[in-house]
């Protein structure tokens, strides 16, 4: 079975600086994709980044990357030069499968992240 | 282009009435997820559908719970009768099947509340 781990409930930053949020995952699937949401106090679910099992580089988009260490089944999210609007809840997700093959998608418990001034 | 869209947004009904919660999800998406999100239980994925057909419904609590997709453009989570427990966010997402990626896109999500 899938799990996604996130072991900080919540983490502080200072405005511009960078912050790392992490997720470690555990499947038997060889092919997989890991997605970073993001949530503000209004509700929505925001998608971020998206790296798939088989990407050799990192997935980055714009202040956002994902650092993927497949061996160690980990994949942070680094945020470059928070903002006040970061603050949220994040979420790292995992779905099995690739392309024609995805299924089903497991979620982690989430970090509040609160950007300081 | 058009996001996943739910309806109704807010829904207050007393309990034991029967609701409703439609989605709409991203025209060419072949998979739609059902999640119901709460402060207790974080989010939970409810039912898949995979080409209009349930693949995994074993997140559905109980069987005052039913899903359906008659097509690809449309799916509804229903609850009859429903209880003050059910109160929570109800979210459906919808994920491509392209070689290029398979995210999941959700909807702003269905604030249920059962009085």
């Amino acid at each position: 079975a899938q799990k996604i781990t996130q072991t900080q409930p919540g983490m502080f930053v200072q405005e511009k600086e960078a912050v790392t949020l992490d997720c470690t995952y555990d499947t038997s699937d060889q092919s997989y994709g890991l997605f970073w949401y993001k949530q503000p106090s209004s509700g929505e679910m925001i998608f971020l980044i998206y790296q798939g099992s088989y990407d050799e580089q990192n997935a980055t988009e714009g202040r956002y990357s994902l650092n993927f260490q497949k061996a160690r089944k980990s994949a942070n999210l680094v945020i470059s030069a928070s903002q006040l609007g970061d603050s949220a809840m994040y979420f790292c997700a995992m779905r099995e499968g690739q392309g024609t093959n995805a299924g089903k998608s497991t979620f982690g418990d989430g970090t509040t992240l609160t950007v300081k001034p | 282009d058009a996001g996943v869209i739910q309806s109704p947004r807010h829904e207050v009904t007393e309990m034991g009435q029967e609701v409703t919660l439609r989605c709409k999800p991203i025209s060419g998406h072949n998979s739609l997820f059902w999640y119901r999100q709460t402060m207790m239980r974080g989010l939970e994925l409810l039912i898949y559908f995979n080409n209009n057909v349930p693949i995994d419904d074993s997140g559905m609590p109980e069987d005052r719970f039913s899903a359906k997709m008659p097509n690809a453009s449309f799916s509804t989570l229903k609850i009859q009768p429903s209880e003050p427990r059910d109160s929570a966010v109800y979210f459906c997402a919808s994920g491509g099947a392209t070689q290029s990626g398979n995210t999941i896109y959700f909807g702003e999500g269905s604030w249920l509340t059962v009085v």
